[in-house]
């Protein structure tokens, strides 16, 4: 079953918009991850929050990992046409298996 | 670079076949794993292996089987192809509580 819920489904923004997905577990996570992939390529890492409450940034991506543990956000600032993709959470439990459970995913079409 | 390779970008069998994916990695990872990814249901998990040999179901395991006789090598079986199995295909490795790095992905047409 959907142990990770992310929102939106998809987003159109036009170029210079921002934008915004979030990701929620209803347990404590160990860490969250955040993928892009492409149209026609695969996931692809872009980071990893470990703290509560930690914010990275990657240029104008802007990920945040909540006090608790258990929601996440990737915000892109201004976006362009480079950034259209889906964008995938993946929330590590902790478990020693090494599972990650992977959100739907955010598809964000950018249009000039 | 880490690589994971999947054999096949495409592939076409007909229904009631029994299917192979193969799947290696070279970077000595504990961890693999298979999805399937179909529109609007994001990255469903098949079944992933954490150890030679040991395997353990994932959310969608009906009508699949799995092998890792070797650390490197994963495969993923359909024992009798339905249509209902054409998807993309994707294989991942990693190490615990690091980042998963994918294949190409397969896309499998069942006819």
């Amino acid at each position: 079953g959907q142990q990770v819920m992310q929102i939106p489904q998809y987003q159109h923004v036009q170029e210079g918009e921002d934008f915004t997905t979030y990701c929620n577990s209803s347990t404590t996570l160990s860490n969250i991850q955040w993928y892009k992939q492409r149209p026609g390529g695969h996931p692809v890492f872009l980071i990893q929050l470990v703290k509560s409450g930690e914010v990275k940034k990657q240029k104008r991506l802007t990920f945040q990992f909540g006090e608790a543990k258990k929601n996440s956000s990737l915000h892109i600032t201004a976006t362009q046409t480079t950034d259209v993709g889906t964008y995938f959470c993946a929330a590590d439990r902790g478990s020693t298996l090494g599972r990650l459970y992977f959100g739907r995913g955010t598809q964000l079409t950018v249009w000039p | 670079d880490v690589k994971v390779t999947q054999s096949s970008r495409y592939l076409v069998k007909r229904t009631g076949e029994k299917v192979f994916l193969e799947c290696v990695q070279d970077m000595d990872h504990e961890n693999m794993f298979w999805y399937r990814q179909d529109p609007g249901l994001g990255l469903r998990l098949i079944y992933f292996s954490y150890d030679v040999k040991m395997k353990e179901k994932g959310d969608i395991p009906e009508g699949y089987s799995v092998s890792r006789e070797k650390k490197e090598r994963f495969s993923l079986i359909l024992e009798s192809a339905s249509t209902n199995q054409t998807s993309m295909y994707l294989c991942a490795s990693g190490s615990t509580n690091t980042e998963a790095f994918f294949g190409q992905g397969t896309r499998l047409t069942v006819v």
